[in-house]
């Protein structure tokens, strides 16, 4: 079974808006982290943003902002103001004892 | 501040011949990771140190895989005798020993077996 699923293969957004980015974890682990990750055209994986099972809010960075619902076991990632550069593949991830486990991506392009 | 760094970027190599990938962590970073990413796929955990012990391993890494980080700085992939199917993008990460122990990874090394 999954444990990480992104729904989305790809996504548009008009550049300026804001764009939503979903996905959905499974885990019975009480204690959990989960990361987006952004992948460009060039194949190195950036770091964005990290939520933890325990924190009681939602993370934001800058642009980037977490909609962590974890009674849907949710961990949406919210774009704001998107820009040109923005287009990329983007990862979702939870750490599982050392290592992380990633969704299948979604690419997003945004439009002029 | 240095990220984490990879060599080479590129290897062309034909089947059957062995490969050796090395990766640089960011310098007080006491964990490090390989993983393996193909084509429209997301990156798939191949193993981890923290420093120089091997900590946990992939049921994917076959025994043609090899990984090594003998004095818990940088570290080495090995393949040998390469498949087609290894044709991949190789990626190392690294993290601090943290709670969130968020991983930062290199730039990867794009392996294609002939």
């Amino acid at each position: 079974a999954q444990k990480i699923t992104q729904t989305q293969p790809g996504m548009f957004v008009q550049e300026k808006e804001a764009v939503t980015l979903d996905c959905t974890y499974d885990t019975s682990d009480p204690s959990y982290g989960l990361f987006w990750y952004k992948q460009p055209s060039s194949g190195e994986m950036i770091f964005l943003i990290y939520q933890g099972s325990y924190d009681q809010q939602n993370a934001t960075e800058g642009r980037y902002s977490l909609n962590f619902q974890k009674a849907r076991k949710s961990a949406n990632l919210v774009i704001s103001a998107s820009q040109l550069g923005d287009s990329a593949m983007y990862f979702c991830a939870m750490r599982e004892g050392g290592k992380l486990i990633f969704g299948q991506g979604t690419e997003l392009s945004v439009k002029p | 501040d240095t990220g984490v760094s990879q060599d080479p970027r590129h290897k062309i190599t034909k089947r059957g011949q062995n490969v050796t990938f090395r990766c640089d962590p960011i310098s007080e970073h006491n964990r490090l990771y390989w993983y393996r990413q193909t084509l429209g796929q997301g990156p798939e955990f191949l193993t981890y140190f923290q420093n120089e012990a091997q900590l946990e391993k992939s049921r994917l890494l076959s025994d043609r895989f090899s990984a090594e980080r003998p004095k818990g700085s940088f570290s080495t992939l090995e393949i040998q005798r390469t498949e087609q199917g290894d044709s991949a993008m190789y990626l190392c990460a690294s993290s601090f020993r943290t709670d969130r122990e968020t991983q930062y990874f290199g730039p990867g090394t794009r392996l294609l077996v002939l």
